[in-house]
């Protein structure tokens, strides 16, 4: 059984690029949440998606912004990248109101 | 959510029990307190949860104070691969959406050979 995977594991982008990443929950999950961890930080909540709608949302800029889709995946965008959304994106995903299942996460660089 | 307190970092001996603190004073009745951990470059992992009554599972032991004030993480034979942060977080679950978690800077256990 496949457990949270996402990609790209590593990438590099320049300031005022897009980015979007991907993530596929473990096999029977339909809840999937997004976290960024800056280096030396605990994990930040971004967003969470529940039915293909965002359900709640952390103390980010709207530059950030994803969807579900039908099967559960989701993607995360981040628009006009500053030097500061360099960290590490996880994903999450969990059965409903079950526990957490954490994906290895994309590095995300910009330069 | 709840605020928790916890040791920068603990060392402990290959082989002996890793007894992790954590405070969370501001508890309330329906939150609960959860521990995930993060070994290096790797995403978190979920280890235990508890509401009142202490906990125990294949990985580790979940000691909460009568109060709820605090708690402690207990890893009974620690081995070198147990060396990682450990968060401790407190949470509620609230209906019609899974739980948001709120981490702190966790401890960094090291077990030492």
């Amino acid at each position: 059984d496949a457990g949270v995977t996402q990609s790209p594991t590593h990438l590099i982008k320049t300031r005022g690029q897009q980015v979007t990443l991907r993530c596929s929950p473990k096999s029977g999950h339909d809840t999937v949440s997004w976290y960024q961890q800056a280096l030396g930080q605990g994990p930040q909540f971004i967003f969470q998606y529940y039915e293909e709608e965002e359900r709640q949302r952390g103390n980010f800029p709207d530059r950030f912004s994803g969807h579900q889709f039908p099967n559960y995946s989701s993607e995360l965008n981040v628009n006009a990248l500053l030097l500061g959304d360099s960290a590490l994106y996880l994903c999450a995903s969990s059965p409903g109101f079950g526990e957490l299942f954490f994906g290895e996460g994309s590095r995300l660089t910009v330069l | 959510d709840a605020k928790t307190t916890q040791p920068p970092s603990m060392d402990c001996a290959e082989g002996r029990a890793a007894n992790l603190p954590c405070n969370h004073s501001t508890i309330s009745g329906n939150e609960y307190v959860y521990w995930y951990r993060q070994i290096h470059s790797q995403g978190p992992q979920y280890i235990i949860h508890g509401l009142k009554n202490n906990e125990t599972n294949e990985m580790a032991s979940l000691i909460i104070t009568e109060d709820r004030k605090s708690s402690t993480l207990i890893l009974p034979h620690a081995t070198l691969r147990d060396t990682a942060v450990y968060y401790c977080i407190v949470s509620y679950i609230s209906s019609g959406s899974a739980r948001q978690l709120t981490f702190g800077s966790g401890t960094q256990l090291t077990v030492l050979p």
